[in-house]
């Protein structure tokens, strides 16, 4: 499994854009970028997921630089209940479990 | 089917005593998996499931640790004896056979308290 790195804290005020970053530098070649997030009290839930191409979804949008070295989680439109934990996996899709980090725990402020 | 369920939500033990969580993944789903989260930190993978074969374990599951899948069905996480660093919340998901376009549907979990 990739090694992602992601930063501890961010912090959005409500209504911006949410740009989430993360390394995966020694992601391999059929390893997918998947995104998941944890509300407080919940279990993870999956957002997105990519291989080369930048990603859309009604929840999220992903961008995986060309070397595939990196990519940005963007929530739009932020709002208080995006206020959470994310996490940032690299992943086959095939191999046998996810392996998560520590994540990102955005707090989005009015 | 409206997702991966998790009973009980709360569990407060006292140290020695048994536990048993039970999960019920998503009918169509061939792989289960449990993760054991602390607080602060990121879910742990503990144990997973294809149908009922139980195909991997991690060694953060001791022999006090027992999973079950019989039937392929739904599954159950037995703790012996519980010490109080088993406290933590015990998450269950599942995920079709190649992980899907959704990859794995996480259940709400169940928090144990060991007392």
């Amino acid at each position: 499994d990739a090694k992602t790195t992601q930063p501890t804290s961010m912090d959005c005020a409500e209504g911006r854009a949410a740009n989430l970053p993360c390394n995966h530098s020694t992601i391999s070649g059929n390893e997918y970028v998947y995104w998941y997030r944890q509300i407080h009290s919940q279990g993870p839930q999956y957002i997105i997921h990519g291989l080369k191409n930048n990603e859309t979804n009604e929840m999220a949008s992903l961008i995986i630089t060309e070397d595939r070295k990196s990519s940005t989680l963007i929530l739009p439109h932020a709002t208080l209940r995006d206020t959470a934990v994310y996490y940032c996996i690299g992943y086959t899709g095939t191999a046998s479990k996810l392996t998560f980090g520590t994540g990102t725990r955005l707090q989005v402020t009015l | 089917d409206t997702g991966v369920s998790q009973d009980p939500r709360h569990k407060i033990t006292k140290r020695g005593q048994n536990v048993t969580f039970r999960c019920d993944p998503i009918s169509e789903h061939n792989r289960l998996y449990w993760y054991r989260q602390t607080l602060g930190q990121g879910p742990e993978f503990l144990t997973y499931f294809q149908n009922e074969a139980q195909l991997e374990k991690s060694r953060l599951l001791s022999d006090r640790f027992s999973a079950e899948r019989p039937k392929g069905s739904f599954s159950t996480l037995e703790i012996q004896r519980t010490e109080q660093g088993d406290s933590a919340m015990y998450l269950c998901a599942s995920s079709p056979r190649r992980g899907g376009e959704g990859g794995y549907t996480f259940g709400s979990g169940t928090r144990l308290t060991v007392v």
